[in-house]
């Protein structure tokens, strides 16, 4: 099956900082990508939609500015949480949408990122 | 927008008895999809249906969409150990129910 990784999978920094996280699909391309938060015993939150070569889409409420997103090549997203604080300590989680097959809409997900914010 | 509800938030069994979670969504979905994600784990994709009425079988797991399309069940029969974790249902916009949180007792 298709495999998405995922770095770090654990960071902790400090207030004020920014935290860069790298989501990449290996065996295949994608041009869309999604980046997700993901809070202790809660579901998975959309944030927004990576595409490849254009501006992301982000979901209402989150903050574009705040999180930075870039899908430079089909194989690299990239989500960088700036001035971090603590309130944003979550498990972050990407996926990625490969070639559309059969009809199917399969997201594969990355081993997911925590974030702790000190 | 697009709202999915999950039932039940919890369920504890007995190793052996069966489990059903059950999603509901707000609209009519062109799919759904399931998921599981393990204690610590990434999401980790089941099946997606897309017919009305469809029913598909992976094993002991058994999925239905609604006639309606607009809810979904989950079914395992005679839950083993490594069923642990929380199943997801996810709409066509993305939208992930709550979870149901399945903890199988040996």
């Amino acid at each position: 099956g298709a495999v998405v990784s995922q770095h770090p999978s654990r960071v902790i920094c400090k207030s004020g900082t920014s935290v860069k996280i790298e989501c990449r699909s290996l065996d295949f391309q994608a041009t869309t990508m999604f980046w997700y938060r993901q809070f202790p015993k809660q579901s998975l939150m959309l944030m927004a939609t990576s595409n490849e070569g254009s501006k992301a889409t982000y979901e209402q409420g989150v903050e574009k500015d705040k999180f930075l997103i870039n899908h430079a090549s089909l194989t690299l997203s990239t989500l960088t949480v700036t001035s971090a604080h603590p309130e944003d300590s979550s498990f972050y989680i990407c996926s990625a949408l490969p070639p559309r097959t059969r009809g199917t809409d399969t997201q594969y997900f990355g081993p997911g990122t925590r974030l702790t914010v000190l | 927008g697009q709202q999915v509800m999950q039932i039940p938030q919890y369920q504890h069994v007995q190793e052996g008895e069966d489990f059903t979670t059950y999603c509901n969504s707000s609209t009519t979905l062109s799919n759904i999809q399931w998921y599981k994600q393990r204690p610590g784990g990434h999401p980790v994709f089941l099946i997606q249906l897309v017919k009305s009425g469809e029913v598909k079988k992976q094993k002991r797991l058994t999925f239905q969409f609604g006639e309606a399309k607009k809810n979904s069940s989950l079914h395992i029969t005679a839950t083993q150990t490594t069923d642990v974790g929380t199943y997801f249902c996810a709409g066509s916009q993305l939208t992930f129910g709550s979870g149901t949180q399945l903890t199988v007792l040996p």
